[in-house]
Formats: structure tokens, C-alpha cells, sequence
């Protein structure tokens, strides 16, 4: 039982550069979230994923497109990198209802555009 | 709407002296409440919850917390630090079905252990 896999651990991007996080859980979850964070910030809602098929805007949606493939993988895109995307995004998933919404996080992305 | 104000955003303690990281509640409805830890590098894990049950909620690695609806607030603590405690603590709230189900994290606060 992995939980939930982010990859990759590292990236470094160049200004209009693309890339896609993917992101899996192994726990049948439902809901899915990708999050940034960023000093001082806390963790912000870029997306998040209720259910399979369903994808919804968090606080902070500019400059990125998600996917939900199935329900285990939801991955995060971003089309023309800029350099104030620099963070450290984390996947989460959590399953509504049973075990009152506790969130199971990856390991995180690290990533820097230049 | 849901929102939650960590109240340090640094502690500072010494190793073998309490713990006390601060985290006052805004919840249209009866939300339920966690933290987390985030050691250095790493991704957050769950350190304890409060789902409208006991109001004192133990968590792993001896820490407690105690929720106080009069206050608003939800503190968590610890009798005694150990080094390794120094990590990032977030405290989060969520709204159960008909509120905003989507957790609000608090910006965090850096627990730093002294030997």
C-alpha cells in the first residue's frame, strides 16, 4: 500500500516551458486536491477532484489545468511555466464521509522556473 | 465560509519544556478540525483530529489538543519537546456536507526545539 505517489520528486522548468505532476492514490479515495505552498502561505487549493469525472477550481486555479484520469490518478499541468509557479506542490486524496475527511498527502514536487 | 488563524508563526521552546501552538476557528457549522506535521522535505501527516466527539483528542507522538467551541479555538500541545518535534504544524479546518467541505489550512507555525 503506497498511499499516494507524486512524480516527479524535482523539476527545473524554463519560463513557457509545459509539464504535467502526476499524481496516484492506491486508498479507493474519491476526492483528490492538488495544493501549492509557498513560504509564510500555508498550503493553497490550486484544484480539486470530488469524484471521478468532477473537477473543480480552488483559491488559486490561474495558470494550470488538472485531469482526472481515472479515480487513482489526477494529474496537475501547467501549459506556459512562469517563474512565480515556482513552489512546492503537494498531492493530497481523502475519502468523504468515512474517516471524517482526513487528507493523505504525497511526498511532494519541487519545482523551480527560471 | 470556513477559516482558521494560526496565531505564531514561530515557537521557539526548549527540549523537555511544554508545547503550545495556538489555532482559533471561523465555521458557519460544526467543522471538524485537525493537525498536521510537516517535517523538513517531507509531506504532512496527521498528528490528531476532532470530529464532534470527545473535546480532548489525543494524538501520535504525545501531542493533545483541546477543542473549545466557546473560544473558537483549538490548541495543540505537548508536556514535554523533543528534538524531534521541530517541524511546520498546520491546523485545518472542514465543514462536513452542506458547509464548504473543503479544507482551509492555517498558513503554519515552525516549532523550533532548542537541546
Amino acid at each position: 500500500n503506497a498511499g499516494v505517489t507524486q512524480t516527479p520528486k524535482f523539476q527545473v522548468l524554463k519560463t513557457g516551458q509545459s509539464m504535467t505532476l502526476q499524481c496516484a492514490q492506491d486508498m479507493n479515495h474519491n476526492s483528490m486536491y492538488w495544493y501549492r505552498q509557498d513560504p509564510g502561505m500555508g498550503l493553497r487549493l490550486i484544484y480539486y477532484s470530488a469524484s471521478e469525472g468532477t473537477t473543480d477550481k480552488g483559491e488559486v486555479p490561474n495558470g494550470y489545468n488538472v485531469s482526472r484520469l481515472n479515480k487513482r490518478e489526477f494529474s496537475l499541468r501547467l501549459e506556459s511555466a512562469a517563474p512565480s509557479q515556482t513552489s512546492v506542490y503537494f498531492c493530497a486524496s481523502s475519502e468523504r464521509g468515512a474517516d471524517q475527511e482526513t487528507q493523505y498527502f504525497g511526498p511532494g514536487t519541487r519545482l523551480l522556473v527560471l | 465560509a470556513q477559516s482558521v488563524t494560526q496565531l505564531d508563526s514561530h515557537v521557539s521552546v526548549s527540549e523537555g519544556t511544554p508545547v503550545l501552538l495556538r489555532c482559533n476557528y471561523s465555521s458557519s457549522y460544526s467543522p471538524s478540525l485537525f493537525w498536521y506535521v510537516q517535517h523538513p522535505n517531507k509531506g504532512l501527516q496527521l498528528l490528531l483530529k476532532y470530529t464532534s466527539a470527545a473535546t480532548l483528542v489525543k494524538g501520535i507522538n504525545g501531542f493533545e489538543a483541546e477543542f473549545k467551541k466557546s473560544e473558537t479555538s483549538f490548541h495543540l500541545t505537548k508536556p514535554s519537546a523533543h528534538m524531534s518535534d521541530a517541524a511546520e504544524y498546520f491546523c485545518v479546518v472542514s465543514e462536513p456536507p452542506g458547509g464548504s467541505y473543503i479544507p482551509t489550512f492555517g498558513r503554519g507555525t515552525s516549532l523550533i526545539v532548542h537541546p
